[in-house]
């Protein structure tokens, strides 16, 4: 799987859009990219994942870049419950045994 | 919305015991993993289990860890004979598909302390 580069921390404001960048220069055509947050000692949570399109649910959007060699993910509204470790990860779809490499994620607090 | 549900939540025990985290994944998901994280440091891999074997373990799944899924439904983690460096939170997940672009669901972690 693909290496991918975060910034280790960043501080948001309360009710303002939250931009996550994640660099993944050597991913290849059919890895995708996944987002997962993990809030203090919780278990991670999945966000959002995407190939080569934009996406958007619920939780957040997700811009990858046309030469797909980096993303941004978006919290739109950051509120004080998103403050947690952000992580992109990139992975191989592919049969069994697909497991997910963390790495050291972006920490993300959102102050009031 | 459905939930991985793991017991117990905090588990202290004494250096070389054996010890038994239990998981319980959503009934619809046919791939189950073990992670753990060690307190300040990545989360890491442990083992990927499907169709009643183990698909793929990580060098830290030595001879001291074993996965079972007893009675299909609960996915268990056994350590044969805890160390200190052992202690860590442990987390199990599942994943419907193998392969699917689909997400983990992980549940909340058993906190895992040898003495």
């Amino acid at each position: 799987d693909a290496k991918t580069t975060q910034p280790p921390s960043m501080d948001c404001a309360e009710g303002r859009a939250a931009n996550l960048p994640c660099n993944h220069s050597t991913i290849s055509g059919n890895e995708y990219v996944y987002w997962y947050r993990q809030i203090h000692s919780q278990g991670p949570q999945y966000i959002i994942h995407g190939l080569k399109n934009n996406e958007t649910n619920e939780m957040a959007s997700l811009i990858i870049t046309e030469d797909r060699k980096s993303s941004t993910l978006i919290l739109p509204h950051a509120t004080l419950r998103d403050t947690a470790v952000y992580y992109c990860i990139v992975r191989l779809y592919k049969a069994a045994g697909n497991k997910l490499t963390f790495g050291g994620g972006t920490r993300v607090l959102v102050k009031p | 919305e459905p939930e991985v549900t793991q017991t117990p939540s905090h588990q202290v025990t004494q250096m070389g015991q054996e010890v038994i985290l239990r998981c319980v994944p959503i009934s619809n998901h046919l791939y189950f993993y073990w992670y753990r994280q060690i307190l300040g440091q990545k989360v890491e891999f442990l083992v990927s289990f499907y169709n009643n074997e183990i698909s793929e373990k990580s060098e830290i799944f030595d001879d001291q860890f074993s996965v079972e899924r007893p009675d299909g439904s609960n996915f268990t983690l056994k350590i044969r004979s805890t160390k200190l460096e052992d202690s860590a939170m442990y987390f199990c997940a599942s994943n419907f598909i193998e392969g699917a672009p689909l997400g983990y669901t992980f549940g909340s972690g058993t906190r895992l302390t040898v003495v």
